[in-house]
């Protein structure tokens, strides 16, 4: 059975860094891209960026180049979101997902439980 | 950029009454492998979203069959031929020609 587990919630002040983390298992991880999705609360989904496990090339959607950065450790089956100074607008659920073919765009079936990040002074 | 609009944005159904719900992208989303880049989700209230649709039409492993997708180019529309109340959440249609992009959700309640 596919299953992506994320890293537990985080309540951070702003211009602390932090890392979250999406696990994969039942599946062969090097092969499946892995994307992000940003929500805010109340509203609707973001697309973040994706990457492909097996080379790490990692695509960004424009409002989010320079912000985040997301990586890869294919021994552990596991990718990466990371702020080096977090905002209060960077509070909000993030999701990992991953397609359920080997292209980004045979639909992203399989999907996190979600990482609430609260940034609050 | 690709963006994405959808309309209604909110949507109240009768159970047993069909549904549909439009998106639009900003530009074409016919990939030269000759699909369309578009895929449709819902989230329901608490949940984390679930594919419905892929490549426009085709639908996602355990969907029921009285969800259909259906467009090219650069108008799509999701079709529920009968809506149940297990089928109230937000849907969202998602281009994955450059990135990934929502459109901004349509609210199905039962009315």
């Amino acid at each position: 059975e596919v299953q992506l587990v994320q890293s537990r919630a985080q309540v951070k002040k702003p211009g602390e860094s932090l890392k979250i983390s999406c696990k994969g298992s039942g599946y062969t991880f090097a092969n499946y891209y892995i994307g992000w999705v940003r929500q805010v609360p109340g509203k609707g989904l973001e697309g973040m960026g994706i990457i492909y496990p097996g080379d790490s090339d990692t695509t960004y959607s424009p409002a989010f180049q320079g912000q985040v950065t997301i990586s890869v450790d294919k021994s552990l089956s596991t990718a990466y979101l990371q702020w080096t100074s977090l905002k209060a607008s960077d509070t909000a659920i993030y999701y990992c997902a991953s397609p359920q073919g080997s292209g980004y765009a045979s639909g992203w079936r399989f999907w996190g439980q979600g990482t609430l990040v609260s940034v609050s002074s | 950029d690709i963006v994405m609009t959808q309309s209604p944005l909110s949507l109240p159904v009768t159970p047993g009454e069909p549904a549909s719900i439009s998106c639009r992208s900003s530009q074409s989303l016919l990939h030269s492998s000759g699909y369309n880049y578009l895929e449709w989700y819902l989230q329901k209230p608490g949940q984390s979203p679930q594919l419905l649709i892929y490549l426009g039409s085709n639908r996602a492993s355990g969907v029921p069959d009285r969800f259909s997708g259906s467009g090219s180019g650069t108008d799509f529309t999701l079709k529920i031929s009968r809506v149940e109340a297990e089928d109230v959440g937000v849907y969202y249609c998602m281009q994955a020609l450059e990135s990934l992009t929502f459109g901004p959700g349509t609210r199905l309640e039962i009315k």
